[in-house]
């Protein structure tokens, strides 16, 4: 699994409703991202995060809140502020904030009906 | 913001035809990193150029980092059906995270 995990694969909500994305990597390595890959498009920072119990927020937070009360865990929750959700969704971990390499999880495609 | 503008969009090829991606830079990059995400996957790291005019190969994949260090090329010998997917530039940003071009989709005839 390169030692992140996202779960679900898949996730259906109803409009309105807040949903949380799990992810977790079991490496120690202190940087974690969520990025949101659209049909046809790159991946777009949602939010990072560099330590524990801090993040920040990337290109296009507005709609989503996250927390990183532990280093493995990094959960993401698309709230129904978020005007167009339907998307894949990808967490990524990097050993620290320089410039390494990321790896990604398998992503979650959540889809609201 | 930092960009990278990725060409083509979308490339079909007939299986043992070549394929080249490019990417370019508007300014000078400390490197470039290329992903390849298979249809349905996730990115998954190919490898990373960092000095002005290098070239490095795995197998058939050749990568080319111009000599500016603001452009860069992922060419593809002989294509086969197991290379079908996106393939990703990606450069870094002011907040630790990777900047992606959109992608070069590529499909393989057999």
């Amino acid at each position: 699994d390169g030692g992140i995990t996202q779960s679900p694969k898949y996730l259906f909500r109803k409009e309105g409703q807040n949903v949380t994305l799990s992810c977790e990597q079991n490496l120690n390595h202190d940087a974690m991202y969520w990025y949101r890959q659209d049909p046809g498009q790159g991946l777009r920072l949602i939010y990072y995060s560099q330590i524990v119990n801090d993040f920040q927020k990337g290109d296009i937070a507005e709609g989503y809140s996250v927390s990183r009360e532990k280093k493995e865990s990094f959960p993401l929750t698309v709230t129904s502020a978020q005007k167009n959700p339907t998307a894949f969704y990808l967490c990524a971990r990097k050993r620290s904030a320089g410039g390494d390499t990321q790896y990604f999880g398998p992503g979650t495609r959540l889809t609201v009906l | 913001g930092q960009q990278v503008m990725q060409i083509p969009q979308y490339q079909h090829v007939q299986e043992g035809e070549d394929f080249t991606t490019y990417c370019n830079s508007s300014t000078t990059l400390s490197n470039i990193q290329w992903y390849k995400q298979r249809p349905g996957g996730h990115p998954v790291f190919l490898i990373q150029l960092v000095k002005s005019g290098e070239v490095k190969k795995q197998k058939r994949l050749t990568f080319q980092f111009g000599e500016a260090k603001k452009n860069s090329s992922l060419h593809i010998t002989a294509t086969q059906t197991t290379d079908v997917g996106t393939y990703f530039c990606a450069v870094g940003g002011s907040q630790g995270n990777l900047i992606f071009g959109k992608g070069t989709k590529l499909s393989v005839k057999p």
